[in-house]
């Protein structure tokens, strides 16, 4: 069973606009998320992350709002270039089997159109 | 910028072959990591080290071996390969006292 859902596999935005991803988790137990962008032949590289201690962490174009009540939490591209396109997976720390590893969502592709 | 390699990055290989997946870093990170991931789906951890002599298995089962003799380096060996472990196999490492990790180009394997 997932405990960290990306709902959403594609989102294709114009470029200059708002890119917002989702991502939603079921542990309620689970209090670090990150947000990693995986390009096409590569590994994913880390972007932003956020504790549950704030509902917000902002880091240039890029923001991350944690909605704990919800279990939710979304990554905002704020303006999207072309360059942004690629494949942003969700992760939670597991503080379950695998202790302070990651549990991942199945990611959402974005496409940036000029 | 994060160091981290991972050979070959391509492969393929016949059912029955030994083959050994290496995954090297010069961070000097404590804990390094091998997910398998196929496409559309989330990484899967089937391996991790925190450190010299540590190896335990993540939260996928998996037919693959690892070994950690030294800080830099983490192989993973499948002693048979079979079609069912056609996927990419990633390497990362990371701090031991941060969640943030590192992660190689990855090895696609593909067993005819």
């Amino acid at each position: 069973d997932q405990q960290v859902k990306q709902n959403s596999p594609s989102l294709s935005v114009q470029e200059g606009r708002i890119s917002i991803l989702n991502c939603d988790y079921t542990n309620s137990m689970f209090d670090y998320f990150l947000w990693y962008k995986k390009y096409p032949a590569e590994g994913p590289t880390f972007l932003i992350s956020i504790s549950s201690i704030k509902d917000k962490n902002e880091d240039g174009r890029f923001t991350v709002f944690l909605n704990k009540s919800a279990k939710h939490l979304s990554l905002h591209i704020v303006p999207s270039q072309p360059g942004d396109s690629a494949v942003y997976f969700c992760a939670a720390v597991n503080y379950g089997g695998s202790q302070g590893n990651l549990i991942f969502g199945k990611g959402t592709k974005l496409s940036v159109k000029p | 910028e994060a160091d981290i390699y991972q050979t070959p990055r391509y492969l393929v290989i016949g059912t029955g072959k030994k083959i050994t997946l290496e995954c090297s870093q010069t961070m000097g990170h404590d804990k390094m990591y091998w997910y398998q991931q196929d496409p559309g789906m989330e990484l899967h951890l089937i391996h991790y080290s925190y450190g010299v002599n540590s190896t335990e298995k993540g939260d996928l089962s998996s037919e693959s071996t690892v070994s950690r003799i030294r800080t830099e380096h983490f192989p993973l060996t499948l002693e048979s390969a079979r079609p069912s472990h056609t996927s990419q196999y990633l390497c990362a490492s990371s701090e031991l006292v941060t969640y943030e990790q590192y992660f190689g180009p990855g090895t696609r394997l593909t067993v005819t």
